[in-house]
């Protein structure tokens, strides 16, 4: 069964302190995104990696870190510089072969207390 | 960068009506016009996508139009059923980064 999974579902932490989240893909997917998603907005562009071991800041990436060491992996940690961590957190991949498609995971609901 | 305006923001239809929603662009340079729907609990699937050397494309009961031209495109359910109330998003790119609209709540009254 090939897709885009993310762990937990959902997700509670206290203030001040980092959590990380999980994205994985078997979809041999060079491209992967974290997006973040408030009420009311569109999906905003948290990193992206275009390929392993690389990766550049989106629109909102201040409070945010990322890691590309395998291809199939690309989690997120939302450090404590994060002014606003609670949301719901999208993320997704994409392939050579698939133009400009992005397939998402399920999503992760982090809220901190 | 783009810019992807999104309108209305919420749309109440009787089933078996039809839905419309518009999406707007700034960039003249964006080549790829996706459609996502999110249902309550769940990721972004995508449902339609169009690219910018065509107008129009069909798939069942959904459509998507396009005007390069005005820089909007629109997204047609026709015949609603319950099972079309979600969220959907239109986005919009010319590369590898997705600009998306703000979201258009479907509630499909039965």
């Amino acid at each position: 069964d090939g897709g885009i999974t993310q762990s937990p579902k959902y997700l509670f932490r206290k203030e001040g302190q980092n959590v990380t989240l999980s994205c994985e893909q078997n979809l041999n997917h060079d491209a992967m995104y974290w997006y973040r998603q408030d009420p009311g907005q569109g999906l905003r562009l948290i990193y992206y990696s275009q390929i392993v071991n690389d990766f550049q800041k989106g629109d909102i990436a201040e409070g945010y870190s990322v890691s590309r060491e395998k291809k199939e992996s690309f989690p997120l940690t939302v450090t404590s510089a994060q002014k606003n961590p609670t949301a719901f957190y999208l993320c997704a991949s994409r392939g050579q072969s698939t133009y400009n498609e992005q397939f998402f995971g399920p999503g992760t609901r982090l809220t901190v207390l | 960068g783009e810019n992807v305006e999104q309108h209305p923001s919420t749309l109440s239809v009787q089933e078996g009506d039809s839905a419309v929603i518009k999406c707007t662009y700034s960039d003249s340079a964006s080549n790829y016009f996706p459609w996502y729907k999110q249902e309550l609990g769940k990721g972004s699937q995508l449902i339609i996508d169009i690219r910018s050397n065509v107008g129009e494309k069909k798939d069942q009961r959904i459509a998507v139009t396009l005007n390069k031209t005005a820089k909007h495109f629109s997204l047609h359910i026709t015949e609603t059923q319950p099972e079309d109330s979600a969220v959907y998003f239109c986005a919009a790119t010319s590369d590898y980064k997705l600009s998306f609209g703000a979201g258009t709540t479907v509630t499909v009254r039965a």
